[in-house]
């Protein structure tokens, strides 16, 4: 069975530019997370949505941080104009449903480096 | 609001030896808790996970943790480390009425096993 795919792993850009990352779930997954984990700390949930429609998004930047997830499958998190702080690891992760087995499968992450 | 302490930034144990990690939380009402070990540049791998029943937890590659309520820890074991043990362990709890994907996690204990 295919993990979740991440691209691209590794982004380095300037602050004020824009930055977009891509996910692609399990197969048959419909709900789709992305966390954010800045060094040191454990991951923050930024959104959730539940095939193409969005569960939870109050811990994302809305100012600068957008995602969308057209026809329940991939997914896209864009980050515009990206700031210092933003520099983190951006993991997608996927599961069956909101009530399944509460267990999230996680993709190797994409590592940002504002500078 | 639901937080997780992990007091240990490192836990040092020579392979063969008992490891514990340990975890403790803090959230209404009954907890949903969970492990996840972080290898390098990996995603998080779901460990155990409790949601209700035996307090005793059995895991992936022979670890287990304790959920004890009245001191709200839920630390990790296992019996005899390995050097492949050697990664970052997070904890994380889940609030009863918050979504699946919104797991609050701890900071992370990193594990050296030695040879």
């Amino acid at each position: 069975e295919a993990g979740v795919a991440q691209s691209p792993r590794y982004k380095i850009i300037e602050k004020r530019q824009s930055v977009a990352f891509w996910c692609n779930p399990i197969s048959g997954h419909a709900t789709l997370y992305w966390y954010q984990q800045i060094l040191g700390q454990g991951p923050k949930l930024l959104i959730q949505f539940q095939n193409n429609g969005v569960v939870d998004d109050s811990q994302l930047p809305k100012d600068r941080f957008s995602a969308e997830r057209l026809k329940g499958v991939d997914s896209t998190l864009k980050i515009q104009p990206a700031k210092l702080e933003d520099s983190a690891v951006y993991l997608c992760a996927s599961s069956w449903g909101t009530t399944y087995t509460g267990e999230l499968f996680f993709g190797e992450g994409s590592r940002l480096t504002v500078l | 609001a639901q937080s997780v302490a992990q007091p240990e930034d490192q836990v040092n144990v020579a392979e063969g030896n008992p490891l514990t990690v340990k975890c403790t939380y803090s959230v209404s009402g009954n907890p949903y808790l969970f492990w996840y070990v972080q290898y390098p540049n990996r995603g998080l791998q779901f460990l155990l996970k409790y949601i209700t029943g035996d307090n005793l937890v059995k895991g992936s590659y022979g670890f287990e943790a304790e959920f004890n309520k009245s001191q709200t820890s839920f630390h990790l074991k296992k019996p005899s480390a390995l050097v492949s043990d050697s990664a970052l362990y997070f904890c994380a709890v889940r609030g009863q009425t918050d979504s699946w994907g919104k797991l609050q996690f701890g900071a992370g204990t990193q594990v050296v096993v030695t040879p």
